[in-house]
């Protein structure tokens, strides 16, 4: 069965470093999205990602975030200056269409910054 | 208006018991409603979804009853088994928006 995969499992960094968190989406998928989870709490939408561009973010994903697809099978989200509030499961997902359809959520990278 | 709001917070059911999550949304233009599962450490799995033209949908254990009226929606586990404990999340989402809107979420312990 196709899947989501995201790279490394677990990163850990010093508070102020760049973090790049990658994934590979399923490979006839057209949206590409990154929801974080803080530990404990609910899943929180980041950003949506078709036709190489931003279709849209939330007030999380602000200056220090971008997003990537470097190729046709990697997307990467990039925090460019980390604080330790970024500490949270990162999942990457894919959807074959946009909105009301089945998104398929990878197994995530926990990021710890110290 | 965007919200999605899911009670229990926790929920513990005996097996063979109903487990059942409610779920309570705002924005009238959501269409898609999915219920993920969550074991720790993983990332969420499409468990069952809904749309708003039918009213309720079985796939084997996992029923979801959906009222438009009242914009609620609901998970029922029969037969809740040990292994089906986890968390649960509802979500919202509406056609052109990629973004799936989540719920507080609901961990489920079922007892042997």
């Amino acid at each position: 069965e196709p899947e989501v995969t995201q790279t490394p499992s677990h990163q850990v960094t010093q508070m102020g470093q760049e973090v790049i968190l990658r994934c590979v989406p399923i490979s006839n998928h057209l949206y590409f999205y990154w929801y974080r989870q803080i530990l404990g709490q609910k899943v929180e939408f980041l950003v949506s990602f078709y036709n190489n561009e931003i279709s849209e973010k939330s007030e999380i994903f602000d200056d220090q975030f971008s997003v990537e697809r470097p190729d046709g099978s990697n997307f990467t989200l990039k925090i460019r200056s980390t604080k330790l509030e970024d500490s949270a499961m990162y999942f990457c997902a894919s959807s074959e269409v946009g909105g009301n359809t089945e998104a398929f959520f990878g197994q995530g990278t926990r990021l710890t910054v110290v | 208006q965007q919200q999605v709001k899911q009670s229990p917070q926790s929920l513990i059911v005996q097996k063979g018991g109903i487990s059942i999550i409610n779920c309570a949304y705002e924005n009238t233009a959501f269409d898609y409603f999915p219920w993920y599962q969550q074991f720790p450490g993983k990332g969420p799995a499409l468990l069952i979804a809904i749309r708003p033209d039918v009213s309720e949908k079985k796939e084997g254990r996992f029923t979801i009853s959906f009222n438009k009226s009242a914009k609620q929606f609901s998970l029922h586990i029969m037969d809740s088994q040990p292994g089906d404990s986890a968390t649960y999340f509802c979500a919202a989402s509406m056609a052109g928006a990629g973004k799936s809107t989540f719920g507080d979420g609901t961990t489920l312990t079922v007892k042997p």
